[in-house]
């Protein structure tokens, strides 16, 4: 497996401010995703984060909206920017190690609250 | 496109009771993976189990059992003699094999309540 920890697991914002999520890993991994949950509901990927260049975003996500970084191979970050209430969600880091490719394991979550 | 529908938005059972969480998938792959995971009150998703496509196979670990069968494209979870610890929200979700577990798609999760 992987250990995960995600700074900071929760915090509580203002519209039209930007916040920084970090996820790193005790380990190198092929692969590192950012997931969001809203309130409620399921998970949904919103980007791939490539080591050395930009991040492969999903449909309906933006590099703007959500810049992301990886400069290594057991580190990322998300963005959230210029916030909106509807941003209030839960984002998780997940990652794939190339050991057990077939496996994805997720971290604690950061709880975001936007008033 | 895929798709994975868990039609049991929410289950509360009283404890010691066994309960099944239903998923059915879509895809046009021939080969691919299916995922159980667990989501507790305090956030964090724990991997459950992983199943491949060719591999119909029943898997029981403890209490917990997994049943596949692909001529109804269902991958069902059974929780024998549920414990109020069971209580979580349960997601079942799909990837392409080639990618391995890239790319998860989700279902909308199973909210399942054990009441002592």
């Amino acid at each position: 497996s992987a250990v995960i920890s995600q700074k900071p697991s929760r915090d509580i914002c203002q519209r039209g401010t930007s916040l920084t999520i970090q996820c790193q890993v005790d380990s190198q991994v092929t692969m590192m995703f950012w997931y969001r949950q809203q309130p409620g509901q399921s998970l949904t990927l919103i980007a791939t984060a490539n080591q050395g260049s930009e991040a492969t975003y999903e449909s309906g996500f933006v590099i703007d909206k959500f810049p992301i970084s990886r400069p290594n191979l057991t580190f990322s970050t998300l963005t959230v920017s210029n916030m909106s209430p509807e941003d209030s969600s839960i984002y998780l880091c997940s990652v794939v190690k190339e050991s057990s490719y077939n496996e994805q394991f997720f971290g604690p979550g950061t709880r975001l609250t936007v008033l | 496109a895929q798709k994975v529908t868990q039609a049991q938005t929410e289950i509360s059972v009283v404890e010691k009771e066994d309960v099944t969480l239903d998923c059915v998938y879509e895809t046009r792959d021939t080969t691919y993976y299916l995922f159980w995971y667990k989501q507790p009150p305090s956030g964090e998703l724990v991997f459950l189990i992983r199943r491949n496509s060719f591999d119909e196979q029943n898997e029981i670990s403890g209490r917990y059992s997994w049943n596949f069968q692909k001529s109804t494209s269902s991958f069902n979870f059974t929780i024998t003699a549920s414990q109020v610890v069971d209580s979580a929200v349960y997601f079942c979700a799909l990837s392409e094999a080639f990618k391995g577990a890239q790319k998860l798609v989700f279902g909308q999760g199973t909210r399942l309540t054990i009441n002592p």
